[in-house]
């Protein structure tokens, strides 16, 4: 069974850009959920995709988007960067839009700078 | 919407000692209490969870208790290593909704 898996690791990016990141959901989930996780902070949530469609999403601006593929996985993209986008960014998937029994993948750090 | 509140952000206990992590959470709703493990450069893994019908719940060194009253939930720790030394997050969630984490509690097991 393969867990999810996030790429890439680290990445720096300047403010105004834009990034894509992606995520594996593990073996036998179909829903990914994306959490944006500040230095020293929980996780906030960000949104979720389920069926290839946004399935819930959090207290982020629409320069936040997203993508769910025909094989679950996923993207994360994010626009016109800002400073204070430097984060971890989680993946974490689950079965059927499912917000338990997730199992989270190792993050991607970003820092814009 | 929900709000937890983790306490304490830091803490330290020498090897062999009990570790105690408390949680309260805002909403009455709530009735999934997961506690995750976080080391350093890797995701929150789930150590355990608890829903809202079961007062307490175990699984070998670690156990979780639910006060539904008090809004409250608590991790413990036994006979503490080395290798439990993380991060810890609580987390709430009234039905299918996504997670609200608590801001985390690193644990230091000093050998």
């Amino acid at each position: 069974e393969t867990g999810v898996t996030q790429s890439p690791t680290h990445l720096i990016k300047t403010r105004g850009q834009q990034v894509t990141l992606r995520c594996s959901s593990q073996s036998g989930h179909n829903t990914v959920s994306w959490y944006q996780q500040a230095l020293g902070q929980g996780p906030q949530f960000i949104f979720q995709y389920y069926r290839e469609e946004e399935n819930g999403r959090g207290n982020f601006p629409p320069r936040f988007s997203g993508l769910q593929f025909p094989n679950y996985s996923s993207e994360l993209n994010v626009n016109a960067l800002e400073l204070d986008d430097s984060a971890l960014y989680l993946c974490a998937s689950s079965f059927s839009g499912a917000h338990y029994g997730y199992t989270f993948g190792s993050g991607t750090r970003l820092t814009v700078v | 919407g929900e709000n937890v509140e983790q306490h304490p952000s830091t803490l330290s206990v020498q090897e062999g000692d009990s570790a105690v992590i408390k949680c309260t959470y805002s909403d009455s709703a709530s009735n999934y209490f997961p506690w995750y493990k976080q080391e350093l450069g890797k995701g929150p893994q789930l150590i355990i969870d608890i829903r809202s019908n079961v007062g307490e719940k175990k699984d070998q060194r670690i156990a979780v208790t639910l006060n539904k009253t008090a809004k409250h939930f608590s991790l413990h720790i036994t006979e503490t290593q080395p290798e439990d030394s993380a991060v810890y997050f609580c987390a709430a969630t009234p039905g299918n909704t996504p997670l609200v984490f608590g801001k985390g509690t690193r644990l230091s097991v000093i050998a």
